[in-house]
This record gives C-alpha cells, sequence and structure tokens, in this order.
C-alpha cells in the first residue's frame, strides 16, 4: 500500500497570503495524483487531478505540480473561503490511498 | 443537477449489517465508475470499494474484503454496499462518489454508519 505524507499538519496563514501544501508519497506515483477541499460539515470536493490539472469550476488561484513522490498544492491568494482541510490522493495502485490531511487555518 | 443522494445508515450493534443505497440523478450513470468513500468522526478519507460500469470489475479495500458487498443496478441508476459482520471501526460517514479517471469528481453528502453496542 502506498502511503502518503501531508505537511504540515497544520499551517496558520493569514487572506492574501501564499499558501503551499506539500504530499510525499512513499513510492512513485507518476502524476496519478489528487487534491480534495473539504470544509467543516461538508463533502470533499475535487480540485485537482494529474497532479497539475484543475478540476471543473475550480479558480486559477489554485495550482498543484510535481511528479514521482514529491507534489505541491499552491493557493496563491488565500481567501477565507480556502480555509479548510486538504487532502492529497494517489491512484495509481490499488487500494487508493489519502494522505492524513493539511488543516490551513487563519 | 448532478446529484447523489445516499441512504440506510443508522446504528447497528457488532456483527450487524446494512445496506447503503446511492440514488445518482443528473448524469449517465452508466458510464462512470462509482465508488464508496468512507471517513470515520474526526478522521481522514478511506477508499472502500469500487464498482466499473458495467459491474464486471470490483475491488475492496483490505479493511472491508470478504465483509462488504459494492453493487449497481444501471437500470435504476443506484449504487448499493452491502455490509456484513460489522465492527466497531466500521463507524463512519459513507460518500458515494463519481468516478472520473480514479479519482472522485462529485460526491453525496453521506450516510453515518454507526456500530456500537
Amino acid at each position: 500500500e502506498i502511503v502518503l505524507t501531508q505537511f504540515p499538519a497544520t499551517l496558520s496563514v493569514s487572506p492574501g497570503e501564499r499558501a503551499t501544501l506539500s504530499c510525499r508519497a512513499s513510492q512513485s506515483v507518476s502524476t496519478n495524483l489528487a487534491w480534495y477541499q473539504q470544509k467543516p460539515g461538508q463533502s470533499p470536493r475535487l480540485l485537482i487531478y494529474a497532479a497539475s490539472t484543475r478540476a471543473t469550476g475550480i479558480p486559477a488561484s489554485f495550482s498543484g505540480s510535481g511528479s514521482g513522490t514529491d507534489f505541491t498544492l499552491t493557493i496563491s491568494s488565500l481567501q477565507s473561503a480556502d480555509f479548510a482541510v486538504y487532502y492529497c490522493q494517489q491512484y495509481i495502485n490499488w487500494p487508493y490511498t489519502f494522505g492524513q490531511g493539511t488543516r490551513l487555518e487563519i | 443537477q448532478l446529484q447523489l443522494v445516499e441512504s440506510g445508515g443508522g446504528l447497528v450493534r457488532p456483527g450487524g449489517s446494512l445496506r447503503l443505497s446511492c440514488a445518482a440523478s443528473g448524469f449517465s450513470f452508466s458510464d462512470y465508475y462509482m465508488s464508496w468513500i468512507r471517513q470515520a468522526p474526526g478522521k481522514g478519507l478511506e477508499w472502500v470499494s469500487s464498482i466499473s460500469m458495467s459491474g464486471g470489475t470490483i475491488q475492496y479495500a483490505d479493511s472491508v474484503k470478504g465483509r462488504f458487498s459494492i453493487s449497481r443496478d444501471n437500470t435504476e441508476n443506484s449504487l448499493y454496499l452491502q455490509m456484513n459482520s460489522l465492527r466497531v471501526e466500521d463507524t463512519a460517514l459513507y460518500y458515494c462518489t463519481r468516478d472520473l479517471i480514479d479519482v472522485a469528481d462529485y460526491w453525496g453528502q453521506g450516510t453515518l454508519v454507526t456500530v456500537s453496542s
């Protein structure tokens, strides 16, 4: 099973600042990596797939990069609506696995 | 618009059974893989099971293999999860998801399963 480690566990930033979230895989997943956002009391929402492709309706302020074992989700200018928990997910091998999440807080 | 509506959750004793359902609308259900993903209270996400468009390809997490069974009815636009021999650690919010090349691009609101004596 591929283990995904997200860091930091919690990231404190201010509105308008840039946020960089990381995800590291225990073995190469090529670019078979997705990012999700989950706000309190809501279902997760797909942000990025194939490491860098934005899902439908996701603003350009969200960008993904990386390949192999190291990946980054960048939010270029944080808005209040962006404060949430973010998960990465690999889908190169079954079982598909998620990271433990990064909480983005003010 | 696209909707995924789960039902069937509830309180069950360890060793018991439940059948979850997911009613899909707003898209061509038979054209997509579908999955169940769960989230224990205050915890992260776990991909439980996935089923192909025709139902011919099915996968399970090791944690549920042999106890859970996924199925679908393309004539009814519905996805199911039969859960047997339930354990306390199966307690979670169970989400029905539509799959886009192995990522969950749409999620339902979830149905809560609580396993407790």
